[in-house]
Formats: C-alpha cells, structure tokens, sequence
C-alpha cells in the first residue's frame, strides 16, 4: 500500500509570510497526526484529527497555526505569520484507527524560517 | 514538559554488539511504543508494548516495560550499520488525546 504523501518537502520563507503543508495519508486511515519536530527533538504533537473532526489540538499554537482536514482524507496545515522559531520538520501521519495505535509516518517537510 | 525522556542520550557501539537504550515517562499509560529515524528522514514504526505487557520480541529488538517503575527499555542484538539512527519512545497517556515521544537516543553502529 501506498505510504504517508507530503509536499512540498523543502520550503524556506521569510518571516512573516505565510505556507501551508499538504498531507495524504494511507487510503483508510480515519486518524491523521501533524507533529511539529525541531532539530534535536522528538516530535510535538500539535494536532489530531479521527476523521474530519478535530480530537485534540491542544498543542497547535491557535493564533498563527490553522488545520484542516476536509471530506476526512488528506488535511493541510498553515502556518501565517511565520515566525523564526517555526523552523521546524513538519510531520504527518496516520493510523487506522484511534490514538495510541501504531502510526505511519510520511517524510516530513523541513520549513525554514529567515 | 514532553512524557518520555530516554537515556543514554547518544551511544556509539561496534557492529555486532548490542544497545540497550531506556525510557522513562510520567504518567500511567495505555501502551508504548519505539520508533526509529534514520537521519533526516520520517519515523519508523518498530515495536507497540500495551500497559498489560511485560515483554516483546519483533526478531532483533526485545522491549521490556515497567509500569511500576515507569520504564521501558529497547534491546537491539547483534547490531548492523544499518541500525545507525535515532530512536524515540512514545506514550499514550490513559488520561487525555495526547500522544507524547520522548528526546531521543542517537545511535551510531561502528562497522
């Protein structure tokens, strides 16, 4: 079966500009993760979706990160304004079902902020 | 502050040798699971170990996990070049949505 898709996988932007990130998970996943990963870290949850509901977005920073996953298949995330401590891997991934299941990673799209 | 921490945070060791890397977390938790990364790419699905669980074996790796102790540690045997990566436990706390990985240990297999 087909993996996690991002895109794009490199993107460099100024601070202040916008971007957003594109994620396809696996064909009938219903939950899909986005992870915000900075250099020498583990991953930071910062969103979760079972479906096309939000199940926990505690750790997305609601002022400038926005999520969604329309129709529940692929979901984008944006970032607006970017700041310099946005730069970051950005993570997707899915699971078959809830939470606490094993998930499947895509590459990742490294942002880098100037 | 992220759930799990593992330890060490870095360890190099010659190919054929074993790692042993740890992992503490806070809370009580549903299951643990490890990860790998290899360097600048996606993570890596490796072993799940449930609260209920004491001890796993997916054929090089053994988890072990104690919940009285909130540890777990990841055994990989006879390691290959090809282990060179980073690994990050994850836990899911029984409490909340939230799915937490730990800092990471960064090993490197000498050949």
């Amino acid at each position: 079966e087909a993996g996690v898709a991002q895109s794009p996988r490199y993107k460099i932007i100024e601070k202040r500009q916008s971007v957003a990130f594109w994620c396809n998970p696996i064909s009938g996943h219903a939950t899909l993760y986005w992870y915000q990963q900075i250099l020498g870290q583990g991953p930071k949850l910062l969103i979760q979706f079972q479906n096309n509901g939000v199940v926990d977005d505690s750790q997305l920073p609601k002022d400038r990160f926005s999520a969604e996953r329309l129709k529940g298949v692929d979901s984008t995330l944006k970032i607006q304004p970017a700041k310099l401590e946005d730069s970051a891997v950005y993570l997707c991934a899915s699971s078959r079902t809830s939470l606490g299941e094993t998930q499947y990673f895509g590459p990742g799209t490294r942002l880098l902020v100037l | 502050s992220q759930q799990g921490e593992e330890d060490p945070q870095a360890l190099s060791i010659q190919e054929g040798e074993n790692a042993t890397m740890n992992c503490s977390y806070k809370t009580s938790i549903n299951n643990l699971q490890w990860y790998r990364q290899n360097s600048g790419r996606g993570l890596v699905h490796l072993i799940l170990i449930r609260s209920n669980e004491r001890e796993k074996h997916s054929g090089r790796l053994r988890v072990t996990l104690d919940t009285s102790k909130k540890s777990s540690s990841l055994l990989i045997t006879a390691s290959r070049a090809a282990d060179t990566a980073s690994y990050f436990c994850a836990t899911d706390p029984n409490t909340g949505n939230q799915f937490y990985f730990g800092t990471g240990t960064s090993l490197t297999v000498i050949p």
